[in-house]
């Protein structure tokens, strides 16, 4: 089945830097790619997602890259704020498995003022 | 945009107890929803996958006989602990993917089950 790596599983920035957080997955037949930020005790939010007929999607500081040959996708944050300090999942979804999301390992976000 | 409910936001219950999270889709209809189980600083793991009107595939080592998942409409799926014991304490958390041509998944907000 599909398999997500996530690194780094920490990172630790200065306000106004850039962050970089890569995935690479497994199965090609993953299709979707969403990127979740998540705060402590609460549900992931959706920040930014790309599909496999898209090398790069930018909304605003957030961009992904998608280079599916290598099956690598990667979310970059640029002008770091300390309200961007969380838990970010990359996840991935083969369009044969049902719908199913499967997560990386995430990726603890500190943006230091 | 679309919006999961999800309640209990935490519960406690006694080891023995039963206890059912509901999930409800507020402004779509979820062809599939799915339940996800998270241990503190560990990411989410899926546990089953439901399609209303169906019965839940549950992914490989979860029980389905402790963890019953019942998907009666396109806007409500529950998932009930049974028996529950301290090792099932966790924080569980649902998704609902709405109908073509969107296709999104939206995540509650979770619940944090305490088994004592």
């Amino acid at each position: 089945g599909e398999n997500v790596e996530q690194h780094p599983s920490t990172l630790s920035v200065q306000e106004g830097d850039s962050a970089v957080i890569k995935c690479t997955y497994s199965d090609s037949a993953s299709n979707y790619f969403p990127w979740y930020k998540q705060e402590l005790g609460k549900g992931p939010q959706l920040i930014i997602d790309i599909r496999s007929n898209v090398g790069e999607k930018k909304d605003q500081r957030i961009a992904v890259t998608l280079n599916k040959t290598a099956k690598h996708f990667s979310l970059h944050i640029t002008e770091t704020q300390p309200e961007d300090s969380a838990v970010y999942f990359c996840a991935a979804s083969p369009w044969n498995q049902g719908g199913k999301l499967i997560f990386g390992q995430g990726t603890e976000l500190s943006v230091k003022p | 945009g679309a919006v999961v409910s999800q309640h209990p936001s935490w519960v406690i219950c006694k080891s023995g107890t039963s206890v059912k999270i509901e999930c409800r889709s507020l402004d779509f209809q979820a062809t599939t929803m799915f339940w996800y189980r998270q241990f503190p600083k560990q990411s989410l793991m899926l546990m089953a996958t439901s399609n209303e009107g169906s019965k839940a595939t549950y992914e490989q080592g979860v029980e389905k006989d402790k963890f019953l998942i019942n998907h009666a409409s396109l806007t409500l799926s529950t998932l009930t602990v049974t028996s529950a014991h301290p090792e099932d304490s966790s924080f569980y958390i649902c998704s609902a993917r709405e109908a073509e041509p969107n296709y999104g998944y939206t995540f509650g907000s979770g619940t944090r089950l305490t088994v004592v």
